[in-house]
């Protein structure tokens, strides 16, 4: 079983805050790792998917980075909004596995 | 285009009764996952089918058995039902990788 851990659990920010979350997985036999957001009574969907190192990704706001040598990618929101509020979870992609991390919760205030 | 749908939604069961879940993708996705996601857990993996024929055990595959009908269809049975096993269930598919995964509405199991 493979250990992948992200860091805050959880975080409380005011609207217009930029902030970051880390996602730490085993630096051996890299394949992708995944980015997903996870509204309340909803279902996972993708951020995004990542498999170079050095790889950085952006969607409106959001962005990630990548670091396969050591093992860790940050997932930045910049400017947050209330409707950023969300459990925010990554994923270490291995032989057809998802290893995925226990989230990050992000609750943003107006 | 429904993407990937699951029933039921909702389900109690008594300890030792089976049941099974049901999930569908409309996507001609070839790889199809099953999790469980529990408080403070994340999602684990409990077994992942790479193709039509073929299935693989997870993370957490004690108690649970699937079947890949064809490439749409990828069951999950709870042969008797443990208190254990109260969780929320999701089901998945993605094409072959490394492509996004996406996720059916969940169905949330109570075991009494």
């Amino acid at each position: 079983i493979l250990n992948v851990e992200q860091s805050p659990q959880s975080l409380h920010v005011q609207e217009g805050d930029s902030t970051n979350f880390t996602c730490s997985f085993p630096s051996s036999n890299f394949y992708a790792l995944h980015w997903y957001r996870w509204e309340t009574a909803k279902s996972p969907e993708a951020l995004f998917v990542m498999t170079l190192n050095g790889d950085e990704k952006k969607k409106g706001q959001i962005s990630a980075t990548l670091n396969t040598k050591e093992g860790y990618s940050y997932l930045y929101i910049k400017g947050s909004q209330p409707e950023d509020s969300a459990t925010y979870l990554c994923a270490f992609e291995n032989f057809n596995k998802f290893y995925f991390g226990s989230g990050t919760k992000l609750n943003v205030k107006p | 285009n429904a993407g990937v749908t699951q029933t039921p939604k909702f389900q109690v069961l008594k300890t030792g009764q089976s049941m099974t879940l049901q999930c569908a993708q409309d996507m001609n996705h070839n790889s199809m996952y099953w999790y469980r996601q529990d408080p403070g857990m994340g999602l684990r993996l409990i077994y992942y089918s790479a193709s039509e024929g073929t299935t693989d055990k997870g993370e957490v595959p004690n108690g649970y058995n699937v079947s890949r009908l064809n490439k749409r269809e990828f069951s999950l049975r709870l042969e008797s039902a443990a208190p254990s096993q109260t969780s929320v269930y999701f089901c998945a598919s993605s094409a072959q990788g490394p492509f996004e995964q996406y996720f059916g509405p969940g169905t949330r199991l109570t075991v009494t």
